[in-house]
């Protein structure tokens, strides 16, 4: 079974430029998160999607950040414009049986 | 969500079990106890969870504490490629609650010795 996939897995911008990240959920997993985890510390959740619905996006910074999950498999997760704090790994999680989660390898992000 | 409490930082010597302890003494009685770890460069990765008896599986042994409010993960052979960060989250399991996020905090960084 092939597992979360993430892209790209690097990536370094300067910063106002605007940056997006692409994740494919496990086949038939209908619950999609996106974290953000900052360097020595736990991830920490942006949004959760039911299928094409943005159910819980209260931790996402809605002033640049912004989401989409259409037809509710891939998501995509955008910044416009980056910034220097906006350096971190964002991952993407799958599930089908909450809470387990399945994550992605996730994306390292270098804001410079 | 109760909080977990664990130790920073623990070693292992290769081929010894090793023995991570999580105290979460507010712990609910609808609340189960997750172990997930985050091996370097990787996301976080689901290992086991229980909710009152010990359980166990191919990668490790969860044993909780009768009165629940501490568990022990137990990996009985640790290898090099069990150096990780453990993390011990506590969570309910009905999908409609609040869509059973995964609160983690900073973990328990296992370093795994020849």
């Amino acid at each position: 079974e092939a597992g979360v996939v993430q892209s790209p897995r690097y990536k370094i911008i300067e910063k106002k430029q605007p940056v997006a990240f692409w994740c494919n959920p496990i086949s038939g997993h209908n619950t999609l998160y996106w974290y953000r985890q900052n360097l020595g510390q736990g991830p920490e959740l942006l949004i959760r999607y039911e299928n094409e619905e943005a159910v819980d996006d209260s931790q996402l910074p809605k002033d640049r950040f912004s989401a989409e999950r259409l037809k509710g498999v891939d998501s995509t997760l955008k910044i416009q414009p980056a910034e220097l704090g906006d350096s971190a790994v964002y991952l993407c999680a799958s599930s089908s049986s909450p809470p387990t989660q399945y994550f992605g390898p996730g994306t390292r992000l270098t804001v410079l | 969500d109760a909080k977990t409490t664990q130790p920073t930082s623990m070693d292992c010597a290769e081929g010894r079990a090793a023995n991570l302890p999580c105290n979460h003494s507010t712990i609910s009685g609808n609340e189960y106890v997750y172990w997930y770890r985050q091996i370097h460069s990787q996301g976080p990765q689901y290992i086991i969870h229980g909710l009152k008896n010990n359980e166990t599986n191919e990668m490790a042994s969860l044993i909780i504490t009768e009165d629940r409010k501490s568990s022990t993960l137990i990996l009985p052979h640790a290898t090099l490629r069990d150096t990780a960060v453990y993390y011990c989250i506590v969570r309910v399991a009905w999908k409609a609650h609040a869509g059973n996020m995964l609160t983690f905090g900073g973990g328990t960084r296992l370093m795994v010795k020849p």
